[in-house]
């Protein structure tokens, strides 16, 4: 399978511990996003990175979440000190960046984070 | 004003009908806008992009974009009872990285 992979899938925690994510984008996809979705709501963008360089971080994301892509291939995104609050489904995606296909997204399976 | 908005739906359409879908966003140098579908308890999965004004045809599915009037469209002719599912559009602004997502717009086709 070449598509986006993320683990776990499947995330419980209790209130207050720090959880990591894993992010393995498309082989050749130089551009990798997360985003945070909940329930009935459209995917929130937290952060972007172009190879390992984040150029983008969104305003509403605390100090208490942290993103890497250490040798542009895959992501790890941190939160700390987890809060209720949390709770969403993460997803990652990914992007070619070059072509036509330049801005094209494509979406992992997502893991889904429960902060008792 | 959000900067991506979406009739939140339900959209109900009988089998075979065409579905339409309509989405305005706010920031006016916007260049990149893409459709997704996302079943229940799944990821989006890209359906169609567009980038110029006006219509952009894949199989089944008919993009608009109307950048004067902030507008995009998407309709799906010969709907389908797969085609029920929640649609999204997203909108590449003008500066920056992020894309923004609609709240999305859910669709049942009735069989």
């Amino acid at each position: 399978d070449t598509g986006v992979s993320q683990n776990p899938r499947h995330k419980i925690t209790k209130r207050g511990q720090n959880v990591t994510f894993r992010c393995d984008p498309i082989s050749e996809h130089n551009r990798l996003y997360w985003y945070r979705q909940t329930l009935g709501q459209g995917p929130e963008f937290l952060t972007y990175f172009q190879n390992e360089a984040q150029l983008e971080k969104s305003r509403l994301l605390s100090d208490r979440f942290s993103a890497e892509r250490p040798k542009g291939s895959f992501s790890t995104l941190e939160i700390q000190r987890t809060e209720q609050g949390d709770s969403a489904m993460y997803l990652c995606a990914s992007s070619s960046g070059t072509g036509i296909a330049y801005n094209e997204q494509f979406f992992g399976p997502g893991t889904r984070l429960t902060v008792l | 004003q959000k900067e991506v908005e979406q009739n939140s739906g339900p959209l109900s359409v009988p089998e075979g009908a065409i579905a339409s879908l309509n989405c305005t966003y706010s920031d006016r140098g916007s260049q990149s806008f893409f459709w997704y579908r996302q079943y229940s308890g799944k990821s989006p999965e890209l359906i169609m992009f567009i980038y110029s004004n006006g219509d952009k045809e894949d199989g089944r599915f008919t993009a608009q974009l109307n950048k004067a009037s902030q507008y995009v469209s998407l309709l799906i002719r010969d709907s389908q009872p797969s085609d029920s599912a929640t649609y999204l559009c997203a909108v590449k602004g003008s500066g920056g990285f992020k894309t923004i997502f609609g709240a999305g717009t859910r669709l049942f086709v009735k069989a």
